[in-house]
């Protein structure tokens, strides 16, 4: 089993609905998470991070956290072509010192 | 600006030939990483250090190699061990002050072997 696992893509919304993107982990030591977003050939760059149980939201980006679960997902309301990119979620734990990441979720957003 | 750069952008490796790949940040960050990614997977960690002259194995350091002399510098070499290095390799440094600290990435190196 993966330490991180991301629902497996593609995954293609039209224009304006929800894309929604899920993870889970197996290491209870987690303390952060984050969601990267990579277009291709470029490096990733930080969508959002959250570390409490409960919602994050910020603009068209809802971050959710279920420590118990070990799940974390990210929703995109009203989604844009300019979403389509690959979504890696990432999570850190504090004693190891390092993150680990999901193998990511591509996302179509077809106009 | 602060940042982190890497070097060079493409190279290409030969049978036999051992590559370095350099990292510097500007951002007097503590921690820094290396990662590997090969296409349509995620990030896979290589090597990480969190202090000057001190690091770690991460989850596939076979056939690499790092040094931290400098608090800024991080540079990997990959080895002729490494039998199948080509791959797009990211840099990456955070803070180390608190755990909701991002990675701040290098625009990455894809090395490929001739």
């Amino acid at each position: 089993q993966k330490e991180v696992e991301q629902n497996s893509g593609p995954l293609s919304v039209p224009e304006g609905a929800i894309a929604s993107l899920n993870c889970t982990y197996s290491d209870r030591g987690s303390q952060s998470f984050f969601w990267y977003r990579q277009y291709s050939g470029k490096s990733p760059e930080l969508i959002m991070f959250i570390y409490s149980n409960g919602d994050k939201e910020d603009g068209r980006f809802t971050a959710q956290l279920n420590k118990a679960s070990q799940y974390v997902s990210l929703l995109i309301r009203d989604s844009q072509p300019s979403d389509s990119a690959t979504y890696l979620c990432a999570v850190y734990n504090t004693n190891a010192g390092k993150s680990t990441f999901g193998d990511g979720t591509t996302l179509t957003v077809k106009p | 600006d602060g940042g982190i750069t890497q070097s060079p952008k493409y190279l290409f490796r030969k049978e036999g030939q051992n590559v370095t790949l350099s990292c510097e940040q500007n951002l007097n960050h503590d921690a820094m990483y290396w990662y590997r990614q090969d296409p349509g997977q995620g990030l896979r960690l290589i090597y990480y250090s969190q202090i000057v002259n001190d690091f770690q194995k991460g989850d596939i350091a076979e056939g690499y190699s790092v040094s931290r002399e400098k608090k800024e510098s991080f540079p990997l070499t990959v080895t002729s061990a490494q039998k199948n290095p080509t791959a797009f390799y990211l840099c990456a440094s955070r803070r180390t002050s608190a755990t909701n600290e991002k990675l701040f990435f290098g625009s990455g190196t894809q090395l490929s072997v001739l």
